[in-house]
């Protein structure tokens, strides 16, 4: 079982309210990432952190924003929720980028409704 | 453009029926994963094949890589209701400087009793 943790697990929130979407891993992995996903659809990347103080842009362009301050914790932030981006977020780490060793560890998610 | 083209998108099955499903790209790979999502919960790997041509089983799931490793097949012998889930292949894409890992449009496979 991956040792990879997300809160909360659901969030309904109104329009142009702050919210920081959290996750830690407890593995010591150096790459961490945030996912989108639609419902049943596939996932893009938003943010990448390769690191302490090391965080980039994914494919899919996002207004949230991440930190990496600690090896363990890479928080997402939304700092005026709107409805477009209701979506699932999911938060993963993992070692190794390399040939045959890149598993990626998934947290459980955050279902994210902005109302 | 998607690096990793799955089809098909959608399927629904009766329970004992066999499936295939295609995960290809244009590009060349050194490795391919497949991950399993089940409902509410993040993708898990199944497996990651890294060999041209290479065949892996997993019970009742068999795996294999294209010999030119541009695509890859999942096949599933006698699905079971509890194979429900969205099927993701995925690997490694240097965009720049950096690797991150790709995933695939997913194909959501529904296996009815």
């Amino acid at each position: 079982e991956a040792d990879i943790y997300q809160t909360p697990r659901y969030l309904v929130i109104g329009t142009g309210k702050k919210i920081t979407l959290e996750c830690s891993q407890t593995m010591g992995h150096d790459k961490m990432y945030w996912y989108q996903q639609d419902p049943g659809m596939e996932l893009h990347l938003i943010h990448y952190s390769y690191g302490v103080n090391s965080t980039e842009k994914g494919d899919l362009s996002s207004e949230s924003t991440v930190s990496r301050i600690r090896t363990e914790h890479f928080p997402l932030t939304l700092e005026s929720a709107r409805p477009s981006h209701t979506s699932q977020y999911l938060c993963a780490s993992s070692d190794l980028l390399d040939q045959g060793n890149t598993e990626a560890f998934f947290g459980q998610g955050t279902r994210l409704t902005v109302v | 453009t998607q690096l990793l083209e799955q089809s098909p998108q959608f399927l629904s099955i009766q329970e004992g029926e066999n499936l295939t499903v295609y995960c290809n790209s244009s590009s060349v790979f050194s490795s391919l994963q497949w991950y399993r999502q089940e409902p509410g919960e993040g993708p898990v790997l199944l497996v990651t094949v890294v060999t041209g041509g290479e065949v892996k089983k997993l019970k009742r799931l068999t795996f294999q890589f294209g010999d030119a490793r541009k695509d890859s097949s999942l096949h599933i012998t006698a699905a079971q209701p509890g194979d429900t889930g969205l099927y993701l292949c995925a690997t490694l894409f240097s965009s720049g400087s950096a690797r991150q890992l790709t995933f695939g449009s997913g194909t959501q496979l529904t296996v009815l009793p």
